[in-house]
């Protein structure tokens, strides 16, 4: 039973142009989320967190917008680089006592082309 | 500051033959994770560590050990492999329970012939 799903294995975006990856959940506790990008041969690395008391967060190019009553999350960049092609993970935990691990989608790889 | 460290980078074993991957942190993080990723299927959790000397279960745990016996050391022991753990491993810590980013390692990939 996947609690994140990220439904879209790919993505391919002009230089530019504005990218939208979507997440979706269905495990009601979860109340934290993250983005992590990961290249080929390396380790994921974060890239922005939002927790439920928001909607929206933003960090430079990069915004993750949560709706949580549809359990739905987005993250876009604004402008697409070529060195944005990677694939993009989105992860889930609650805050709750014993929940101590984060929970992660399949992926969506990103392919942003001049 | 090395954060995450992951060896080895690259192993090919037999089948039922055993090996330990190693993790270090200098990041003086309690939590603790062992992720394996295959392809298509994200990462999923094979064990965990919450501090030294406690260690639970994760989504996948069968067919691997881990201990704690340091803050900084996580390693992950593979008894008797098998081809269905062929696979990318990767070695996370972070510094809060249950928010905060997890820092990942380089990742180690496990061939099993």
């Amino acid at each position: 039973d996947q609690q994140v799903k990220q439904n879209s294995p790919s993505l391919s975006v002009q230089e530019g142009r504005i990218s939208i990856l979507n997440c979706d959940y269905t495990n009601s506790m979860f109340d934290y989320f993250l983005w992590y990008k990961k290249y080929p041969a390396e380790g994921p690395t974060f890239l922005i967190s939002i927790s439920s008391i928001k909607d929206k967060n933003e960090d430079g190019r990069f915004t993750v917008f949560l709706n949580k009553s549809a359990k739905h999350l987005s993250l876009h960049i604004v402008p697409s680089q070529p060195g944005d092609s990677a694939v993009y993970f989105c992860a889930a935990s609650a805050t709750e006592p014993g929940y101590s691990t984060l929970t992660f989608g399949k992926g969506t790889m990103l392919l942003v082309s001049p | 500051n090395a954060g995450v460290t992951q060896t080895p980078k690259f192993r090919i074993l037999k089948i039922g033959q055993s090996m330990t991957l190693q993790c270090t942190q200098d990041m003086n993080h309690n939590y603790m994770y062992w992720y394996r990723q295959d392809p298509g299927m994200g990462l999923k959790l094979i064990y965990y560590s919450v501090g030294a000397g406690i260690t639970d279960k994760g989504e996948v745990p069968n067919g691997y050990n881990v201990s704690r016996s340091t803050t900084e050391d996580f390693p992950l022991r593979l008894e008797l492999a098998a081809p269905s753990q062929t696979s990318v491993y990767f070695c996370a810590s972070r510094w809060l329970m249950n928010t905060g980013e997890l820092f990942f390692g380089e990742g180690s990939r496990l061939t099993v012939l």
